[in-house]
């Protein structure tokens, strides 16, 4: 069975200041994918990044940053330079090669930017 | 290009009644995917289609239930509603096919409230 583990409930931080989100799962398969997800209080989740087994590179998107280390199964997310309109409930998750839509999230970790 | 809708967005009903909520994916996208949402479980897969077929269901009781037509648009049914029904219901929609997984495409949420 696969799982992922969210271990920071609540983060508050200041406008500008960077903010690192932890994210750490477990599956014995070989092959999956890793994403992140946003979920503002309008509810709808957006779809951040997806990573898959085979590429560990890191990766920057504007500022948002993710580094990706299989030897410690962690996947972790960070905002640089946070700006209110990043406060919301951020999601990692994973799924298998042949369960594309089945996805295991995590329990969400809040962030919460204030000015 | 319109993103995943879902109706309806908000709805009451009491228990013993029986809800049916609707999704419809982005169009050109196949599989669709349910997930219920709620303070206390978070996010839970509920099923996966993909033309019109049930690829994965997620463990719920036979109470829920779903199905997908022919134009890709999905329905899930929730009968017996008992008070822990209560949740946000989210539809995603993908692009995925066997061997490439892809992004989901979250809808809005159907908000339903069991008195």
């Amino acid at each position: 069975a696969q799982k992922v583990t969210q271990a920071q409930t609540e983060i508050s931080v200041v406008e500008k200041e960077d903010v690192t989100l932890d994210c750490v799962y477990e599956t014995r398969d070989t092959t999956y994918y890793l994403f992140w997800y946003k979920q503002p209080p309008s509810g709808e989740l957006v779809f951040l990044i997806r990573r898959n087994s085979f590429d560990e590179q890191n990766e920057i998107s504007g500022r948002y940053s993710w580094n990706f280390q299989k030897s410690t199964s962690s996947f972790n997310f960070t905002i640089t330079a946070s700006q209110v309109v990043d406060s919301a409930v951020y999601f990692c998750a994973l799924s298998l090669t042949d369960s594309w839509g089945k996805l295991q999230f995590g329990a969400g970790t809040q962030v919460v930017v204030t000015p | 290009k319109a993103g995943v809708t879902q109706t309806p967005r908000y709805l009451i009903k009491t228990r013993g009644q029986q809800v049916t909520l609707s999704c419809s994916p982005i169009s050109g996208h196949r599989s669709v995917s349910w997930y219920q949402q709620t303070p206390g479980q978070g996010l839970q897969f509920l099923f996966e289609y993909f033309s019109e077929t049930q690829r994965n269901k997620g463990n719920f009781p036979g109470r829920f239930s779903g199905r997908q037509f022919s134009n890709s648009r999905s329905e899930m049914n929730v009968s017996t509603l008992e008070l822990g029904d209560s949740a946000l219901y989210l539809c995603a929609s993908s692009l995925a096919w066997a061997g490439n997984t892809g992004e989901l495409f979250f809808g809005e949420g159907s908000r339903l409230t069991v008195l």
